[in-house]
C-alpha cells in the first residue's frame, strides 16, 4: 500500500532558527497537503498543493510539491514557541474511491528555550 | 475550534466490550470521516460518508462498523474490543473541497 516516509522524525530547534522537514512517497499524488497536530487536539490543514512544482506559503511557513510528484517539502521561517507539535504531510488516500488521507508518521518538533 | 464535535472526550473500557463514538460535522459538510491514531500505526483512514452513505472504506477492521444519520452526525461501533484497539478516534468533516478537512478534538479510548 501506500507509505509516506517523512524525516526527520524529530527536531530540537532553537527559537527564531528555520526549519525544514521533508515527506516522500511509493506512488505520485496529485495533492499534497501539510497538517500540524497541537497536543491533546486534532489535526488542523496548514497548505495544500495541487501542482508539481507549485511552491505555496501561509505566513512563515513554505511548502512545495515536488516535480516528480512522489515528495514534498516544509520549511518555518524564524521559528517561535508555539510552532511546537506534530507536523504531517499527508496525500489522497489510495483505493475505492475514498476522499480520505494518507499520513506520514509526522515530525516531531521540539523548541529549546 | 474546527467546528467538529466529538463525544465522548475519554472513554475507558475492557476488552470484549462494545462502544458507540459520536461525531457532529461542521455545519453544511456533508462527508464525515474517522480515523485512528496509534503510537505504532500512525493516524489511519477508517471510513468515509457522505450524505448518509457509505462512500469509502479504509483500514477498517470488520469488528468497527460506522453510520451516518439523516442530521449527518456519524457514530463508529467499535465491537469485541481488544487491548490493541486503544488509540485516539478522530472524526473530520469536509464539504466540497474534500481534501480541506477538518478534525474534531478526537476521542481517546482505552481497553484495559
Amino acid at each position: 500500500g501506500q507509505q509516506l516516509n517523512q524525516s526527520p522524525q524529530s527536531m530540537f530547534i532553537q527559537e527564531g532558527e528555520d526549519v525544514s522537514m521533508n515527506c516522500t512517497s511509493s506512488s505520485i499524488f496529485n495533492t499534497w497537503l501539510w497538517y500540524k497536530q497541537d497536543p491533546g487536539e486534532g489535526p488542523v490543514l496548514l497548505i495544500a498543493l495541487y501542482k508539481a512544482g507549485e511552491l505555496t506559503s501561509n505566513g512563515r511557513l513554505t511548502a512545495q510539491f515536488g516535480i516528480t510528484r512522489k515528495d514534498s517539502f516544509l520549511n518555518i521561517s524564524a521559528s517561535i514557541p508555539s510552532d511546537v507539535g506534530i507536523y504531517f504531510c499527508a496525500g489522497p488516500f489510495s483505493g475505492g474511491g475514498a476522499d480520505g488521507l494518507t499520513f506520514g508518521k509526522g515530525t516531531h518538533l521540539i523548541i529549546q528555550p | 475550534d474546527s467546528g467538529v464535535t466529538q463525544t465522548p472526550k475519554h472513554l475507558i473500557t475492557a476488552t470484549g466490550q462494545r462502544v458507540t463514538l459520536r461525531c457532529s460535522p461542521r455545519s453544511g459538510d456533508l462527508s464525515v470521516y474517522w480515523y485512528q491514531q496509534s503510537l505504532d500505526q500512525g493516524l489511519q483512514f477508517l471510513i468515509q460518508y457522505y450524505n448518509g452513505e457509505e462512500r469509502a472504506k479504509g483500514n477498517i477492521l470488520e469488528r468497527f462498523s460506522a453510520q451516518q444519520f439523516p442530521d449527518l452526525h456519524s457514530e463508529l461501533n467499535l465491537s469485541s474490543l481488544e487491548l490493541g484497539d486503544s488509540a485516539l478516534y478522530f472524526c473530520a468533516s469536509s464539504g466540497l473541497a474534500k481534501e480541506t478537512q477538518y478534525f474534531g478534538p478526537g476521542t481517546r479510548l482505552l481497553v484495559l
